[in-house]
C-alpha cells in the first residue's frame, strides 16, 4: 500500500465549478501537508500547504487537513480556466521527506 | 530569477549509452532530489542529498548515480541506460531543517532510451 493515495482523475467540470481534490495517507508521523500545482510539460510548484489538522484559505483556493481519518483535501472555488493542471498531493514528516500522491489531473472547461 | 536550471530539457540515447543529466539550483539550498514521474506511477524519489558531500538513495536508485561536490550542483547519471529509464526527470532542492520542507522543482528534463 502506498503511503499517499491520491484520487486518480482525471476530472474536467465547467468554469464556475467547485472542485474537490481528495488523498489519504497511512502514516500518522506526517506533520505538513502540501498541494504542488503542475502545468503541462512544466515542474510541480507549491500551491499551499498546512500543518496538522485543520483549514488554509489562500484566495480561492482552501486546503483541509483531518489527522483523525488521515485526509487531505483542496477545494477550488469558482474555478476557472488557468486552473487546468494536475494537482499533487504530499506529505512530509520531521525527517524532511516528502511523500507524493500520483496527482489528479483537471480540466476547466470555458 | 532564483530557481533550479535543469540540462538538457529533452534528449533521445541509444541503450547501453552513458548520460549525464545537470542540475543547478542558486537559492544556497541544502538538500536536493532527483525524481523520476511516470504516467500512472506519480514522482518517484530517485536520490537525494542532505547536504554537500553526502547522498542517499531513494525508492527507484537502480541505474542511476549522484554526487554532490558543492551546495549548488547535483548531477544525475545513467551508466548504461535501458528502455525502462525512459521518463521525465526533475531536479528539486530545500532547505531543510525549515519545517514544511517545501520542495522547488526544475522544469524538467524528458529523457527517451531506444
Amino acid at each position: 500500500q502506498k503511503e499517499v493515495e491520491q484520487d486518480p482523475g482525471p476530472l474536467s467540470v465547467p468554469e464556475g465549478a467547485i472542485v474537490s481534490l481528495n488523498c489519504t495517507y497511512s502514516n500518522s508521523a506526517f506533520q505538513y501537508f502540501m498541494w504542488y500545482r503542475q502545468y503541462s510539460r512544466k515542474g510541480p510548484e507549491l500551491l499551499m500547504y498546512t500543518y496538522s489538522s485543520g483549514n488554509k484559505e489562500d484566495g480561492r483556493f482552501t486546503a483541509q487537513v483531518d489527522k483523525s481519518s488521515k485526509y487531505i483535501s483542496l477545494f477550488i472555488r469558482d474555478s476557472q480556466p488557468s486552473d487546468s493542471a494536475t494537482y499533487l498531493c504530499a506529505t512530509t514528516h520531521n525527517a524532511g521527506k516528502s511523500t507524493f500522491g500520483d496527482g489528479t489531473t483537471l480540466t476547466v472547461k470555458p | 530569477i532564483a530557481g533550479i536550471t535543469q540540462a538538457p530539457t529533452s534528449q533521445i540515447l541509444a541503450a547501453g549509452r552513458r548520460m549525464t543529466l545537470r542540475c543547478t539550483q542558486d537559492m544556497r539550498h541544502n538538500a536536493m532530489y532527483w525524481y523520476r514521474q511516470d504516467l500512472g506511477l506519480g514522482l518517484r524519489l530517485i536520490h537525494y542529498s542532505n547536504t554537500a558531500g553526502t547522498t542517499g538513495k531513494g525508492e527507484v536508485p537502480d541505474g542511476y548515480s549522484v554526487s554532490r561536490a558543492n551546495t549548488d550542483d547535483f548531477p544525475l547519471t545513467l551508466a548504461s541506460a535501458v528502455p525502462s529509464q525512459t521518463s521525465v526527470y526533475f531536479c528539486a532542492s530545500s532547505q531543510q531543517g525549515s519545517g514544511a520542507n517545501v520542495l522547488t522543482f526544475g522544469a524538467g528534463s524528458r529523457l527517451t532510451v531506444l
